[in-house]
C-alpha cells in the first residue's frame, strides 16, 4: 500500500479555518469509512482526533471535524487557536488482508 | 488507565540486530490488535507491523518485511518487534499503538529511539 497523500502544510491567523485533505484510493480511504486523523506536537505522544471518518473522541474539541467523499477525507480545523499548531496525520484501514497507510503528515502553523 | 511503555531501542551498527519491548496495561491485551508505528527525522509516521490480539496473523510494511519479527505474549501483556539487518534508514522513534477493530489507534506509547549508526 502507498501512503496517503496529504499537503505538506498548511497555515492560517487565529480564528480562521482550515481544510487538510487526505487523499487515498479506492482499496482504502474509498472503500472504507475508517478513516482516522492525529494530532502530534513534536516530541509528545500522537493523539486521536477523529475517527470513522467524522466521530470525535470524548474530551476532543468541536472545532476539529472529519468528512470524506471518494477517495479524499478532510480533516477542518475551525476557529484556529495557537495550541493548534502541530503535525496532522490521517490513516486509513486497509482491509481485512492487510493494515492500514499513514499519510505523509501536514505541518499546521497558525500565523 | 490504558498505558504503553515502550524499551530496548538503542545505538546499532548497520547490520546489527536489537528487540523492542511494549509493556501494556489498562486493558485486556489479548483483545486488540497492536501495531508498530516509526517516525524518521523530519518524516511522516511509517506504519511498520501489526498483529492481531491471539497473535496469529502478524502484518510487515514492504521496506521491514524479512527483517523484523513482530510478537506477542499475552500472558505477559508485552508486544515485541525483533529487527534484524538493520539500515540506516530504520532510524527512528518507534510507537507501540494499540488499535480499535484494526481501524484506527486510540493509544500510543511514548516511543523508543533506534539509531542505526557507526
Amino acid at each position: 500500500q502507498s501512503a496517503l497523500t496529504q499537503p505538506a502544510s498548511v497555515s492560517g491567523s487565529p480564528r480562521q479555518s482550515i481544510t487538510i485533505s487526505c487523499t487515498g484510493t479506492s482499496s482504502d480511504v474509498g472503500k472504507y469509512n475508517f478513516v482516522s486523523w492525529y494530532q502530534h506536537h513534536p516530541g509528545k505522544v500522537p493523539k486521536i482526533i477523529i475517527y470513522e471518518v467524522d466521530k470525535r473522541p470524548s474530551g476532543v474539541s468541536d472545532r476539529f471535524s472529519g468528512s470524506k467523499s471518494g477517495n479524499t477525507a478532510s480533516l477542518t480545523i475551525s476557529g484556529l487557536q495557537a495550541e493548534d499548531e502541530a503535525d496532522y496525520f490521517c490513516y486509513s484501514y486497509g482491509g481485512s488482508d492487510a493494515f492500514g497507510v499513514f499519510g505523509g503528515g501536514t505541518k499546521l502553523t497558525v500565523l | 488507565e490504558v498505558q504503553l511503555l515502550e524499551s530496548g531501542g538503542g545505538l546499532v551498527p548497520p547490520g546489527g540486530s536489537l528487540r523492542l519491548s511494549c509493556a501494556a496495561s489498562g486493558f485486556t491485551f489479548s483483545n486488540y490488535a497492536m501495531s508498530w508505528v516509526r517516525q524518521a527525522p523530519g518524516k511522516g509516521l511509517e506504519w511498520v507491523s501489526g498483529i492481531t490480539g491471539s497473535g496469529r496473523d502478524t502484518y510487515y510494511a514492504v521496506s521491514v518485511k524479512g527483517r523484523f519479527t513482530i510478537s506477542r505474549d499475552n500472558s505477559k501483556n508485552t508486544l515485541y518487534l525483533q529487527m534484524n539487518s538493520l539500515r540506516a534508514e530504520d532510524t527512528a522513534i518507534y510507537y507501540c499503538a494499540k488499535l480499535v477493530y484494526r481501524t484506527y489507534y486510540d493509544y500510543w506509547g511514548q516511543g523508543t529511539l533506534v539509531t542505526v549508526s557507526s
